[in-house]
């Protein structure tokens, strides 16, 4: 059982490159979400998912695509990066249960820098 | 759209000290969970604390929540170096519907706990 898998752990981007940060998830989670972490702002919520074939948009969803074509997986892309959208990204997942009580559980990270 | 403000942002202690940290919170909510972050790594779940409970304990943590003052209060009894970390508060950004099982973050407070 290993959790939430994230890919790459770092990653240097040019600006206006495009590239996808990989998210997989053994534990048969439906929810599926993707922050991104900067100094002093905390975890920001990008997009995410409740189930196969259903994405909507976070708070910072801008310049950045998902898909859930799988349970089990969660790619974010980035579709022309940018010096902005340099951070440390997290992929978590959590079951979705009644009354409210989700422990996330979040991957290792993906760092990024675009140049 | 965050909940949660962590207070102090950073906390320095000697090790066998206790070691407080507390939350603040915005909109009524029917749960609070605490998350612990090693430096360069992902986030870990501590503990969750519903609505209708006044404290919890799990080892040498105890959390309170208070829903008249909107606030929460992490408290690590006999710190031990290892327990060097950033601690972040996470509610649901809505009481029901679809925003109960998305969790907001905090920006943390950073515990450092001196050998």
């Amino acid at each position: 059982n290993a959790g939430v898998t994230q890919t790459p752990k770092f990653q240097v981007l040019k600006t206006g490159q495009s590239m996808t940060l990989q998210c997989a998830q053994d534990m048969n989670h439906e929810y599926m979400s993707w922050y991104r972490q900067d100094p002093g702002m905390g975890l920001r919520l990008i997009h995410y998912s409740v189930g196969a074939g259903i994405t909507d948009q976070g708070e910072v969803p801008n310049g950045y695509n998902v898909s859930r074509s799988t349970t089990e997986d969660f790619p974010l892309r980035l579709l022309s990066a940018a010096p902005s959208q340099t951070s440390v990204y997290f992929c978590a997942s959590s079951p979705l249960l009644t009354g409210s009580s989700n422990t996330i559980y979040f991957g290792e990270g993906s760092w990024l820098t675009v140049v | 759209s965050q909940q949660g403000e962590e207070d102090p942002q950073a906390l320095s202690i000697q090790e066998g000290e206790n070691a407080t940290m507390n939350c603040s919170y915005k909109t009524s909510i029917n749960n609070l969970q605490w998350y612990r972050q090693n430096s360069g790594r992902g986030l870990v779940h501590l503990i969750l604390i519903r609505s209708n409970e006044r404290e919890k304990h799990s080892g040498r943590l105890r959390v309170t929540l208070d829903t008249s003052k909107k606030s929460s209060s992490l408290l690590i009894t006999a710190s031990r170096a290892a327990d060097t970390a950033s601690y972040f508060c996470a509610t649901p950004l809505a009481y029901s519907g679809a925003g109960s099982y998305q969790l907001t973050f905090g920006k943390g407070t950073k515990l450092s706990v001196i050998p």
